[in-house]
């Protein structure tokens, strides 16, 4: 069955670049990875999206090696305002072959002055 | 262009009673999907609409259940409430085809309390 894994929570200072990795097996072979951001009272908005290698845009980059077990989103320069939840997503098929989407259980990102 | 709207913010209900949510799209977006979030399972699929068919279901009971109307808004139901159904529901939705490949927008939830 479709697992992700991603760390409960992490810290890290004003202006660091900050790694969060997911594992996620089980991965349908061609769906997707996309990573969302939540702050408190509100959805989760859109950060990247990915399928293989290195995706760039304006505020992260997504690292997913060649077999897509996992990824890893990277945020250059954090700051107190990137204080939030982070959670991947992707998709897999079920015992039942039925598809789903699979959220990552979130990683509270904490950034300090 | 506004945002997605969900209808209530907030809603508390007790067991055993059924309860509809409302989720209107970003205009122009064709695939409604719906969210449930709890500080214990985290967010899960409920189901995905794309031109009034429901495309992909997640592992949830028969009691709960949606519908898309032409406009693409889409509503939720659940029936016959237990206390776990306490959550947050999000409604999401995108431009076209299925929200793996696409954006999607979430709206700000609406608060289900069950007493």
């Amino acid at each position: 069955l479709a697992k992700t894994t991603q760390p409960i929570s992490m810290d890290s200072y004003e202006g660091q670049e900050v790694n969060i990795t997911c594992s996620h097996n089980n991965i349908a072979t061609n769906d997707y990875i996309t990573w969302y951001q939540q702050f408190p009272s509100q959805g989760p908005r859109f950060i990247i999206q990915g399928y293989k290698t290195k995706v760039t845009n304006e505020v992260a980059s997504l690292f997913i090696p060649a077999d897509r077990k996992s990824s890893t989103l990277s945020l250059p320069r954090v700051s107190l305002s990137d204080t939030a939840v982070y959670y991947c997503l992707v998709g897999a098929r079920g015992l039942d072959s039925n598809y789903q989407l699979i959220w990552g259980a979130g990683t509270k990102l904490i950034i300090k002055p | 262009k506004a945002g997605v709207t969900q209808t209530p913010r907030y809603l508390i209900k007790t067991r055993g009673q059924q309860v509809t949510l409302s989720c209107s799209p970003i205009s122009g977006h064709r695939s409604v999907s719906w969210y449930q979030q709890t500080p214990g399972q985290g967010l899960q699929f409920l189901f995905e609409y794309f031109s009034e068919t429901q495309r992909n279901k997640g592992n949830f009971p028969g009691r709960f259940s949606g519908r898309q109307f032409s406009n693409s808004r889409s509503e939720m139901n659940v029936s016959t409430l237990e206390l776990g159904d306490s959550a947050l529901y999000l409604c999401a939705s995108s431009l076209s085809g299925t929200p793996r490949y696409n954006e999607q927008f979430f709206g700000p939830g609406t608060r289900l309390t069950v007493l």
